[in-house]
């Protein structure tokens, strides 16, 4: 069975430019969590969709947008890019409730 | 606020030098207390889940215990590819969210 799969795996950006993360969950599960992770830090929750619906959100700003399709894939969206907003974004799907979650290789993001 | 934090930030053994990592978390109602590996610039690999005080789990050289504070990840007779950051999450109360402390980097020399 395939994993939790991230595209694309690297990407480079300039400051202000709008980015799209896509995420495909393991089969089966209905639950897309997005992390964001700088260097030397834990992942940080930004959002989680359950069923094509947001069910949490993390203290990031409203540049900072997702969806989740009814094949339950999902984008992550950041407009304006910061140079801040480098870092590894981290896809993690889930069956819901307290079922584990298994995390992508994750989207290397640098903004120059 | 749920908090987690890892401890020590960084550990270096001998192969074959067993101790054990911490992870001490305030969570309002844990629903699960996870432990993931993660190689540099992967994505943290699973590792366990425990749910209640008391539990423990095996994964080879690894075991993860937990009591009401803390959970400690026992790693025994290492070996240079257990070198890893390894990470810990709390989920807790209504929130969705794993709350990540900020991982140990243990490197495990030949």
């Amino acid at each position: 069975d395939a994993g939790v799969t991230q595209s694309p795996t690297h990407l480079i950006k300039t400051r202000g430019q709008h980015v799209t993360l896509r995420c495909s969950p393991i089969s089966g599960h209905k639950s897309v969590s997005w992390y964001q992770q700088v260097l030397g830090q834990g992942p940080q929750f930004i959002f989680q969709y359950y069923e094509k619906e947001e069910r949490g959100r993390g203290n990031f700003p409203d540049r900072f947008s997702a969806r989740q399709f009814p094949n339950y894939s999902s984008e992550l969206n950041v407009n304006a890019l910061l140079l801040g907003d480098s870092a590894l974004y981290l896809c993690a799907s889930s069956g819901g409730g307290n079922t584990e979650a298994f995390f992508g290789q994750g989207t290397r993001l640098t903004v120059v | 606020e749920d908090q987690v934090t890892q401890s020590p930030e960084a550990l270096r053994l001998q192969e074959g030098e067993s101790s054990s990592l911490n992870c001490s978390y305030t969570v309002s109602g844990l629903r699960g207390l996870f432990w993931y590996r993660q190689d540099p610039g992967k994505g943290p690999e699973f590792l366990f889940t425990l749910y209640s005080a008391g539990e423990e789990k095996e994964k080879e050289r690894l075991k993860a215990t937990l009591t009401k504070k803390e959970s400690f990840l026992h790693i025994t007779a290492p070996k240079p590819e257990d070198s890893a950051t390894y990470l810990c999450a709390a989920h807790g109360g209504s929130n969705y969210k794993l709350t990540f402390g900020k991982g140990t980097l243990l490197t495990v020399n030949p």
